[in-house]
């Protein structure tokens, strides 16, 4: 099983809003990461958890607020973004810390619209 | 920046095998390259990887040349299911996952 789940599917929020995406995964896995995707460009890392520890931080603006409460959940908390902020949002997790290596698995994604 | 270079597009009859190329030219003897794809408004799945022989998966070949300059991914039996942006990727352990634009197949009925 491979399996990592997001919640919503799909986001619409204002720009005064506070919301969050939820992210699970149940492999034992104890690295998870967020990614940002924009329309036809690649995924961009935004943030690595590592054994429940923040470990990289790819310079992301405030607003994103990631937290990860144990293991298996991570979630990231949305406050006063912008509409530019709209994307598809990638969760994933791996065996162990982006140091280790080996592949990471993704969740199908939270489509965030902010109008 | 990514440290990859594949083709924008690339077309594959329905039952041929698809043969996706991909140059990295610069890799460093401890780097892997992974492989994985991405069908339209869903998340990247992870296909295969390697570090110099070749490996096989119920998904994939992946062919590395001798001197890991160049690598290709090799569906057996292209479906229309396989049609999507395929990413190759090089990393070393200690390096986070750099997405490049990828090629975007299209298997053609």
């Amino acid at each position: 099983d491979t399996e990592v789940t997001q919640t919503p599917k799909h986001l619409v929020m204002g720009m005064t809003n506070k919301k969050s995406l939820k992210c699970e995964q149940h492999m034992g896995h104890r690295a998870m990461y967020w990614y940002k995707q924009k329309a036809k460009k690649p995924p961009e890392l935004m943030f690595v958890y590592s054994y429940e520890k923040l470990s990289i931080n790819e310079s992301v603006p405030s607003r994103f607020s990631p937290e990860c409460p144990n293991s298996s959940l991570l979630n990231l908390h949305l406050h006063a973004l912008q509409p530019e902020d709209s994307a598809l949002y990638l969760c994933a997790s791996s065996q162990e810390s982006v140091g280790r290596g080996g592949p990471q698995y993704f969740g199908a994604g939270t489509r965030l619209s902010v109008l | 920046d990514a440290k990859t270079t594949q083709p924008p597009s690339m077309d594959c009859a329905e039952g041929r095998a698809a043969n996706l190329p991909c140059n990295h030219s610069t890799i460093s003897g401890n780097e892997y390259v992974y492989w994985y794809r991405q069908i339209h408004s869903q998340g990247p799945q992870y296909i295969i990887h390697g570090l110099k022989n070749n490996e096989t998966n119920e998904m994939a070949s992946l062919i590395i040349t001798e001197d890991r300059k160049s690598s290709t991914l090799i569906l057996p039996h292209a479906t229309l299911r396989d049609t999507a942006v395929y990413y190759c990727i090089v990393r070393n352990r200690d390096d986070k996952i750099i997405f490049g634009k990828g090629t975007r197949l299209h298997i053609l009925p």
